[in-house]
């Protein structure tokens, strides 16, 4: 079974509605985080989560919102689906020490028609 | 602020070199080093920690020069295997987040 898991691997979905995306790990760690990669853009991120009572805005947060239901339970929201948030989405993870690997899930692949 | 990855793409034939820079004009604590393969997640290669230190994976090294505040990936006498989009993350403070270059697309051939 994969560390890192995220749901669903794809949707398609229409301009409005509301979406959830699911990240679950096994790997015991604090660190999660939420990433989007669009062609050519590189990995940019959204929201990341140091641990559960702890949420802090990346570079590109508005139209999404997170929850840490758990260690092991980061979901990321689009209230209202644009778009222009068509992308690979991923969820990572890392130990709290510092300057540790992040572990990547397989990714969410999401258009929004 | 991103970091500046080069160069944007690189075709190789087995068996020859080539080296991938990631620049930043914000002092650096960390820079991480991801490949990804088409349609898969970015894997880990290696960390390097301000000081200059230099670390390998497999015929893959790194080193970090901390007055350009730049980094390089060596990739050495190139496989099949090596083919993907190389992603550099840095890491600004100790313990913050990563902020990842756009990436250099390597293509290795027969």
């Amino acid at each position: 079974d994969a560390d890192v898991t995220q749901t669903p691997r794809n949707r398609i979905t229409k301009t409005g509605k509301r979406i959830m995306l699911e990240c679950s790990q096994t790997k015991g760690h604090d660190r999660m985080y939420w990433y989007r990669q669009d062609p050519g853009l590189g990995l940019r991120l959204i929201y990341y989560s140091f641990d559960v009572k702890d949420i802090n805005k990346g570079e590109i947060s508005d139209g999404y919102s997170v929850s840490r239901q758990a260690q092991a339970k980061f979901s990321l929201s689009l209230e209202s689906a644009i778009p222009n948030q068509t992308a690979l989405y991923f969820c990572a993870t890392s130990d709290l020490r510092v300057s540790q690997p992040q572990h990547f899930g397989d990714g969410t692949r999401l258009s929004i028609l | 602020q991103q970091p500046v990855q080069s160069p944007q793409a690189v075709i190789l034939r087995e068996g020859e070199d080539a080296v991938i820079n990631c620049s930043s004009s914000k002092a650096l604590y960390s820079v991480h080093w991801y490949r990804q393969k088409h349609g898969e997640a970015p894997v880990f290669l290696m960390i390097l920690l301000k000081g200059g230190e230099q670390k390998g994976h497999e015929k893959i090294s790194a080193s970090f020069n901390e007055k350009k505040q730049q980094s390089s990936l060596y990739l050495t006498a190139s496989q099949l295997s090596y083919s993907g989009t190389y992603f550099c993350g840095t890491e600004y403070g100790a313990g913050n987040k990563l902020t990842f270059g756009g990436g250099t697309r390597v293509l290795v051939k027969p």
